[in-house]
């Protein structure tokens, strides 16, 4: 079964505008951490924000937030303002408490295009 | 601060043939990750280490090695090349005492492999 779904390919949002990219995780580890990292077409992979399974509150960073849903089982990314320069893939990724590994497990992206 | 380094940043294979993908930290982290990124899939975990001389599987290792004969470095083997590892390979490295530390990415290597 898949840890980690992302159902959206591709998303296309006006700049200025807020768009929110999907992203449903399935664990049964009660320690988990969510992180959304951003992939622009030059290759990196750029962390974007976290949020802890703990957490009470929503994280947020400048114009990224994470909505949160954990009875749902969703932490959807929310970014604010849209700039041309969000163009990017954008990967929601988990990894689970325990001992051991500690790698993360990515989902397949969200392609997000920003246009003018 | 250079980070995550990998080496090389592209390179060309024949079926069958062999090469090392180089990965070095110098943020003295302990745990080490060699990734791989195909269209549509994500990045999938080839081969993890949790420290200096020792290493691991991980969810799609076959057709690949590792050795971490030193801590900050992380070596990928590819002892007889297919076209199904055509792939962008990504190592990370952190230190996740907690869920919540995130991992270092190097700016990957793009394989092709005819």
């Amino acid at each position: 079964a898949q840890k980690i779904t992302q159902t959206q390919p591709g998303m296309f949002v006006q700049e200025k505008e807020a768009v929110t990219l999907d992203c449903t995780y399935d664990t049964s580890d009660p320690s988990y951490g969510l992180f959304w990292y951003k992939q622009p077409s030059s290759g990196e992979m750029i962390f974007l924000i976290y949020q802890g399974s703990y957490d009470q509150q929503n994280a947020t960073e400048g114009r990224y937030s994470l909505n949160f849903q954990k009875a749902r089982k969703s932490a959807n990314l929310v970014i604010s303002a849209s700039q041309l320069g969000d163009s990017a893939m954008y990967f929601c990724a988990m990894r689970e408490g325990g001992a051991g590994r500690r790698a993360l497990t990515f989902g397949s992206g969200t392609r997000l295009q920003v246009q003018p | 601060n250079a980070g995550v380094t990998q080496t090389p940043k592209f390179r060309v294979l024949k079926t069958g043939q062999s090469m090392t993908l180089l990965c070095a930290q110098d943020m003295n982290h302990e745990y080490m990750y060699w990734y791989r990124q195909d269209p549509g899939m994500g990045l999938r975990l080839i081969h993890y280490s949790v420290g200096e001389g020792t290493t691991a599987k991980g969810e799609v290792p076959d057709g690949y090695n590792v050795s971490r004969l030193k801590k900050q470095n992380f070596l990928l083997g590819l002892e007889s090349a297919a076209p199904s590892q055509t792939s962008v390979y990504f190592c990370a490295s952190g230190n996740p005492s907690s869920v919540q530390e995130t991992q270092y990415f190097g700016p990957g290597t793009r394989l092709l492999v005819l």
